[in-house]
């Protein structure tokens, strides 16, 4: 099946910091996701993104789907940033597992004050 | 909408018990996911239906597992007997249809087999 990398796995930024998460997957996707998981652990959505670029306030992605990546960034980060980031994806190519969302293992940001 | 709501958040429970995870998917959603949460092994993708038909259930772990959705709106997760390698967090998601749509998660029930 497909895989899904995430990088960094461990990010600590003083708040006020930017920072850039990645994703690679090894195949092509119709679907491709960013979650925050709080402390609470709660998953959030972030972005619905399975190309181009979008922004929400302090929090942009981007994916480029022909090189098989996308990228998470947060400026300005604030110590309620503090969570995991996931990356999921859904692959084009899997036949009946076409509607599996397949999560990476996630980065883990700690943002201190 | 209220969202994806899941049901007990918390069950703590013996080994060798029957323990059922409720799941309510968003109204209009045809495909809907149970994935189980642990330090070892990430978020794993149990089982998957779409329009109430499991499409893909590779990832049941055993056969203790087991998982119906006889509606649209409800679906229930089953392990029989529990064992204590089976406390997770257990996360049910739909999402409008099969496909390019975007999937939105419940809270999580967290399971504790002692």
């Amino acid at each position: 099946g497909i895989q899904v990398e995430q990088s960094p796995p461990d990010l600590i930024l003083q708040e006020g910091a930017n920072s850039t998460l990645r994703c690679n997957f090894s195949d092509s996707v119709n679907n491709l996701q960013w979650f925050h998981q709080n402390p609470w652990g709660q998953l959030i959505n972030l972005f619905y993104i399975p190309s181009g670029t979008k922004q929400n306030g302090r929090l942009s992605a981007t994916t480029v789907a022909t090189e098989r990546y996308s990228l998470l960034y947060i400026s300005s980060s604030q110590t309620t940033d503090s969570g995991v980031y996931f990356c999921a994806v859904k692959s084009r190519n899997y036949g009946g597992s076409q509607g599996n969302l397949i999560f990476g293992k996630g980065t883990k940001l700690s943002v201190k004050p | 909408d209220a969202g994806v709501i899941q049901s007990p958040r918390h069950e703590v429970t013996e080994m060798g018990q029957e323990v059922t995870l409720r799941c309510k998917p968003i109204s209009g959603h045809n495909s809907l996911f149970w994935y189980r949460q642990t330090m070892m092994r990430g978020l794993e993708l149990l089982i998957y239906f779409n329009n109430n038909v499991p499409i893909d259930d590779s990832g049941m772990p055993e056969d203790r597992f087991s998982a119906k959705m006889p509606n649209a709106s409800f679906s229930t997760l089953k392990i029989q007997p529990s064992e204590p390698r089976d406390s997770a967090v257990y996360f049910c998601a739909s999402s409008p249809r099969q496909g390019d749509t975007e999937a939105f998660f419940g809270q999580g029930t967290r399971l504790t087999v002692v």
